[in-house]
């Protein structure tokens, strides 16, 4: 089984509609990222969480909402939904212990598309 | 504060050599590397940290010069399994990476 699985694979939603992406993950990390991935311009961080407690805003954080309902669980919203937020979604996670060190691991992705 | 690569793409012939560079206008605390296949998630090749030490694939080599706020990520005798697009990550503080907007290397034949 993947260890950072997310749902739904692709997800095709209207302007204006409420939508959730959700993020799992059995790697045992504290730290969870949530990126999204247009053509051209790289991976760019929405949101990130070191623990269930603490939550911060990354790059291009406006139109989105997180919660991380448990270690393993960090959640994804889109509000309103707008067209220009279609786009490739991935979540990370990476592992407190000796933090400098590690890589993240990234999920297989989200495909969204707004209509 | 998005770091800037170069090239933006490069196409080899497979046995071939190829560097990727990544600076950035800011200190760097630390810089990832990851390459990401055509509709796969990005998977780790590298990171380096300020100081000089290193974690990553024994097969990949990079650099990291503190004074130039620079890395580079050094691809030597290609393999068709080379091609994809290749992003530097860069940590300011210690925590989150700020990603540049990749390079697409293409081996060929």
């Amino acid at each position: 089984d993947a260890d950072v699985t997310q749902t739904p694979r692709n997800r095709i939603t209207k302007t204006g509609k409420r939508i959730m992406l959700e993020c799992s993950q059995t790697k045992g990390h504290d730290r969870m990222y949530w990126y999204r991935q247009d053509p051209g311009l790289g991976l760019q961080l929405i949101y990130y969480s070191f623990d269930v407690k603490d939550i911060n805003k990354g790059e291009i954080s406006d139109g989105y909402s997180v919660s991380r309902q448990a270690q393993a669980k960090f959640s994804l919203s889109l509000e309103s939904a707008i067209p220009n937020q279609t786009a490739l979604y991935f979540c990370a996670t990476s592992d407190s212990v000796g933090a400098s060190y590690n890589e993240q691991f990234f999920g297989p992705g989200t495909r969204l598309t707004v209509l | 504060q998005q770091p800037v690569q170069s090239p933006q793409a490069v196409i080899l012939r497979e046995g071939e050599d190829a560097v990727i560079n990544c600076s950035s206008s800011k200190a760097l605390y630390s810089v990832h590397w990851y390459r990401q296949k055509h509709g796969e998630a990005p998977v780790f090749l590298m990171i380096l940290l300020k100081g000089g030490e290193q974690k990553g694939h024994d097969k990949i080599s990079a650099s990291f010069n503190e004074k130039k706020q620079q890395s580079s990520l050094y691809l030597t005798a290609s393999q068709l399994s080379y091609s994809g697009t290749y992003f530097c990550g860069a940590s300011f503080s210690g925590y989150a990476l700020n990603f540049g907007k990749g390079t697409s290397l293409l081996v060929t034949p």
